[in-house]
């Protein structure tokens, strides 16, 4: 069975500060593939990135940052330098290779950025 | 620019009447997902299609039925709307997998979604 939780329920930051949302993820699979979705107000998921299993390093895109580490199950997402068009609703998602197509979600963190 | 579209993007409907959302993608992708997303929970699979097989989840109401005429076009029919059926409604697409396996666990797109009310 696979699971992906995101303990984060809500965060909220001042603008500019860096923020780091936290993703911790089960699977038995040794192959299987990571993603971060973004969902603004108006509901649309957005693709941030994906990651597979057998790819550690970290990413880093514009502001965005990726820290993927199979020791401790985790990948977690920083935003640095945050700013107000950040706050939305972002998703962790599992999925393993030899499966149905089937995303699994964590729960979402809900990331307010004050102005 | 290359996309998933999804009309109406809101749909109010009365307890019990059937209503259709649609979803379009011209991505070229043979695999299209819907998924059911309620108020601050995660999207919720509720079937897919590669290509015209049809896959249901388990639990997966008969209330929800689904078509796919092309594969451009997907619908998604709720028979009779419940008050618990009101939720957005997300239309995702990925490519195909390959005939040999390897990186089937291809990106899911997203469409913009379709708010559903039901009064």
């Amino acid at each position: 069975a696979q699971k992906v939780t995101q303990a984060q329920t809500e965060i909220s930051v001042v603008e500019k500060e860096d923020v780091t949302l936290d993703c911790v993820y089960e699977t038995r699979d040794t192959t299987y593939y990571l993603f971060w979705y973004k969902q603004p107000p108006s509901g649309e998921l957005v693709f941030l990135i994906r990651r597979n299993s057998f790819d550690e390093q970290n990413e880093i895109s514009g502001r965005y940052s990726w820290n993927f580490q199979k020791s401790t199950s985790s990948f977690n997402f920083t935003i640095t330098a945050s700013q107000v068009v950040d706050s939305a609703v972002y998703f962790c998602a599992l999925i393993h290779n030899f499966g149905n197509e089937k995303l699994t979600f964590g729960t979402g963190t809900r990331l307010t950025i004050i102005p | 620019d290359a996309m998933v579209i999804q009309n109406p993007r809101y749909q109010v409907t009365q307890f019990g009447k059937p209503v259709t959302l649609s979803c379009s993608q011209t991505l070229n992708h043979n695999v299209m997902y819907w998924y059911q997303q309620k108020s601050s929970q995660a999207p919720k699979l509720l079937f897919h299609y590669y290509d015209k097989d049809f896959n249901n989840e388990a639990d997966t109401p008969d209330n929800f039925q689904s078509r796919r005429p092309n594969t451009s076009f997907c619908f998604l029919d709720i028979r009779s709307p419940g008050l618990g059926d009101a939720a957005m409604y997300l239309c995702a697409t990925s490519r195909d997998r390959p005939p040999s396996g390897g990186s089937i666990a291809d990106t899911q797109y997203f469409g913009p979604g379709t708010r559903l009310t039901v009064l």
